[in-house]
């Protein structure tokens, strides 16, 4: 069973510029996770979607991240103006529907802004 | 606020030794627990968790969960250097399907 996708693996982008990550859920998992991982600390939730439902949005920074799930499948986090504060790794992960909350994540993209 | 508590470590071990990583988490409601290690450069990935109070082993593992005092642990048995990452602990409330996840153990197994 293929793992989670995730793409690109590294990115370096200047302040203010705009940025996009993909992510591929494993085959079948209704729940997908977008995480930020800042250096040091534990993954802080930034979105996630039951299908293509958005089930909470609380800790994503709307007014420069944006995230979408369209056809409930494979996912793209996009931050446009990135700041030098958003550099980290960015993880996604997906579980599978019902009771279950198990995580499996991706590769991450590891993200510096200059 | 949902809080999820771990010491940063590092804790450092002999190998062969017992390593336990302890976690603290303040909603009583919670109801599903999971351990991920993390080594360095690297994702999550996930070992155990546990849902009912008691211990869950696998293999050189075992998750102890105490709903009373609201903590849960995870024992290392026989360490080895191969051990050596940051544990993270995660935990699920019920009702919310937010999982929400502790800073992580840093632990070393030292040869």
């Amino acid at each position: 069973e293929a793992g989670v996708a995730q793409s690109p693996r590294y990115k370096i982008i200047e302040k203010r510029q705009s940025v996009a990550f993909w992510c591929n859920p494993i085959s079948g998992h209704a729940t997908l996770y977008w995480y930020q991982q800042i250096l040091g600390q534990g993954p802080k939730l930034l979105i996630q979607f039951q299908n293509n439902g958005v089930v909470d949005d609380s800790q994503l920074p709307k007014d420069r991240f944006s995230a979408e799930r369209l056809k409930g499948v494979d996912s793209t986090l996009k931050i446009q103006p990135a700041k030098l504060e958003d550099s980290a790794v960015y993880l996604c992960a997906s579980s599978s529907s019902g009771t279950s909350y198990e995580q499996y994540f991706g590769p991450g993209t590891r993200l510096t802004v200059t | 606020q949902k809080e999820v508590e771990q010491n940063s470590g590092p804790l450092s071990v002999p190998e062969g030794a017992i390593a336990s990583l302890n976690c603290t988490y303040s909603d009583r409601g919670s109801q599903s627990f999971f351990w991920y290690r993390q080594y360095s450069g690297k994702s999550p990935e996930l070992i155990m968790f546990i849902y009912s109070n008691g211990d869950k082993e696998d293999g050189r593992f075992t998750a102890q969960l105490n709903k009373a005092s609201q903590y849960v642990s995870l024992l290392i048995r026989d360490s080895q250097p191969s051990d050596s990452a940051t544990y993270l602990c995660a935990v699920k409330s019920y009702g919310y399907q937010k999982v929400t996840f502790g800073t992580g153990t840093k632990l070393q197994v030292i040869p």
